[in-house]
């Protein structure tokens, strides 16, 4: 059981270069995230996906889409790829302990740098 | 909208101490609040968590603490081990909306 797998795991981008990071879930979950992770910053979210067919702005959505393509597929996509977009990113999908409860189950994060 | 902020970025504790981290929110009507620990190169994990109908929640060797008067959480780790240091981030999940927001962190360092 792979739990959720994000791809690639590490990349490099000159400012102004496109890329977009790849995110499956295995687990049947509905509900999928983007986060970002800076030193001292925390986790801050970018987007989500309540369900498939839907996607909402996080935090820190500026710079960003996203793509849900089917209930397993959570992509997040740089168009013009700035240094302020060097981070790690995470992404996770939500099990529902409850309607209203929840705990998330993260990839292993991409480190993106770029320069 | 929510913000949840940790009180100290590091903290270190000798080698079977208690720890307490502590953490606040600002919305009054968040209801569910979870902890999580992400050791180094990995994704964070759940830990435990609570609902606003509770004040305090048990787990083994861990207890998260809720002060809904002042808004305010806090996880407490008996008898700290190695195995314990990690950045610690404390999380609200708003049901209505499916928005999962996270605090900065505090990193714990146990001490031998």
């Amino acid at each position: 059981n792979a739990g959720v797998t994000q791809t690639p795991k590490f990349q490099v981008l000159k400012t102004g270069q496109s890329m977009t990071l790849q995110c499956a879930q295995d687990m049947n979950h509905n509900s999928m995230y983007w986060y970002r992770q800076d030193p001292g910053m925390g986790l801050r979210l970018i987007y989500y996906s309540a369900s498939e067919g839907t996607t909402d702005k996080g935090e820190v959505p500026n710079g960003y889409n996203v793509s849900r393509l089917n209930k397993r597929e959570f992509s997040l996509r740089l168009e013009s790829a700035a240094p302020s977009q060097t981070s790690v990113y995470f992404c996770a999908s939500l099990y529902h302990r409850t309607v209203n409860t929840g705990e998330l189950f993260f990839g292993e994060g991409s480190r993106l740098t770029v320069l | 909208g929510e913000s949840v902020g940790l009180h100290l970025p590091t903290l270190s504790v000798q080698e079977g101490d208690n720890s307490i981290i502590n953490c606040a929110y600002s919305n009054s009507a968040s209801d569910y609040f979870i902890w999580y620990k992400q050791e180094s190169g990995k994704g964070p994990q759940f830990i435990i968590d609570i609902r606003s109908n509770m004040d305090k929640r048990q787990g083994q060797r861990v207890t998260v603490l809720l002060n809904k008067t002042v808004k305010h959480l806090s996880l407490q780790i008996a008898a700290t081990q190695p195995g314990d240091s990690a950045v610690y981030f404390c999380a609200v999940f708003l049901s209505g909306t499916y928005k999962y927001i996270f605090g900065t962190g505090t990193r714990l360092k146990v001490l031998a």
